[in-house]
This record gives C-alpha cells, sequence and structure tokens, in this order.
C-alpha cells in the first residue's frame, strides 16, 4: 500500500528556507497519471495548496508563494521536495505532502496524503 | 481570499440528511473533490470526480454539482461524520488549484 512520509525541520528561523522532503513508499512516484503535491494548514485554519510536480518536473505553483517556492523531484530516491524561501512567521504550519490524480481534464483529486509534519517560523 | 466559498459551520441532528455546499466560477468548468479532515488528523479524500467515492468511504456520502455549486450530501448523518469538510478543485485560470475554507460539520 502507497505511503507518504514527510520529513524535516521543526523549527525555522525567519528569513532562512523551509526546507521539506515527502518520501514515497509502497509504490513507484513516476506512476502514469499522478503529480505530487504540497498543501499547507495553518494551527487553526485551512487547507492551502502549495504546488504540484510530475515525476517529469514539469510544476504547478500557487501565485501568492511563487516568488518563494520550488518544489523538485528525485525520481530515484522516489521523493520529492519543497523549498520555501525567506520564511516568515505566516508559514508556520502543517505541511503535508499528497499524491494528486490529474490525468482527466476536468477532475482531478489528492487521494493520498502523509500524516503532516508541523514547521514553526521563529527566532 | 478563496476562489471556493464554502458556509463555515453546518449542524445536523443524528440520522438526518445534510447538504455542504462549495461556490466558484471554475465549478462550471471542472468538478470538485471533497475531504474530510478530523482534529488531529490529515485530510481523507471522500468524493471525487462526478460522484465517486473511494473504497471504504460509506455510501451515505455523494456528490452533485450544479451551476457555479458542488454539493457534498451526507444521507443519514452519524456521530463519527462531525468533522471539517473541504472542497478543492481549479481555479479560473485552470492551472492552479484552490481550497474551499472549509465547513464544520456539527452532528447533534
Amino acid at each position: 500500500q502507497l505511503q507518504l512520509q514527510e520529513s524535516g525541520p521543526g523549527l525555522v528561523k525567519p528569513s532562512e528556507t523551509l526546507s521539506l522532503s515527502c518520501t514515497v513508499s509502497g509504490g513507484s512516484i513516476s506512476s502514469r497519471g499522478y503529480y505530487w503535491g504540497w498543501i499547507r494548514q495553518p494551527p487553526g485554519k485551512g487547507l492551502e495548496w502549495i504546488g504540484s510536480i510530475h515525476y517529469s518536473g514539469s510544476t504547478y505553483y500557487n501565485p501568492s508563494l511563487k516568488s518563494r517556492v520550488t518544489i523538485s523531484v528525485d525520481t530515484s530516491k522516489n521523493q520529492f521536495s519543497l523549498r520555501l524561501s525567506s520564511a516568515i512567521a505566516a508559514d508556520t504550519a502543517l505541511y503535508y505532502c499528497a499524491r494528486q490524480f490529474l490525468e482527466y481534464s476536468s477532475s482531478d483529486w489528492f487521494d493520498l496524503w502523509g500524516q503532516g509534519t508541523l514547521v514553526t517560523v521563529s527566532s | 481570499s478563496s476562489e471556493l466559498t464554502q458556509d463555515p459551520a453546518v449542524s445536523v441532528a443524528l440520522g438526518q440528511t445534510v447538504r455542504i455546499t462549495c461556490q466558484g466560477d471554475s465549478l462550471r468548468r471542472y468538478y470538485a473533490s471533497w475531504y474530510q479532515q478530523k482534529p488531529g488528523q490529515a485530510p481523507v479524500l471522500v468524493i471525487y470526480g462526478k460522484n465517486n467515492r473511494p473504497s471504504g468511504i460509506p455510501d451515505r456520502f455523494s456528490g452533485s454539482s450544479s451551476g457555479n455549486t458542488a454539493s457534498l450530501t451526507i444521507t443519514g448523518a452519524q456521530a463519527e461524520d462531525e468533522a471539517d469538510y473541504y472542497c478543492n478543485s481549479r481555479d479560473s485560470s485552470g492551472n492552479h488549484w484552490v481550497f474551499g475554507g472549509g465547513t464544520k460539520l456539527t452532528v447533534l
């Protein structure tokens, strides 16, 4: 059964870069029809899509974060990663990685999620 | 601000039917997907596409769409359905995704 697991520092200083990885186990990150996404949730608030990547390297980013976000993929490690530069307190959130089915033009969805990892931006 | 609008909170009596709605212009072109999130847990996909349930999701959950509104209906709500529910779809550009603000469902 495919599983996703986030990893990375739980504390980041303001102005530094927030870096997380998501390891995919029980299946291949190179599966046809899937993208791999990052979603975050500030404490007590709703979900925000950050961006998604295909194993080929094709990416989509949230326009509100695009200037600070880089998502990359390493198929040899079955991992994809998030880098968010110039971190601010408002980036404090629970960060989820998820598998996104993206093969139909009118319908797509996030069908599998990691458990999430809390990242706090504070000095 | 979100391009998908949800009511912040909805309540339903145990065993009754409740509809949770999600409004947005992009829903005229794209189907919404729906996620259930219980406290301290990751979101779980409950409805996708026109009206599809992943394996393991009870058939009391159903989805529908009309115009700019997508709906999640729970027929015969159970105590374990108390949770936050989020809709998700593409935005008007078609190249980005947005979540609705979420609806907190209380089962009375």
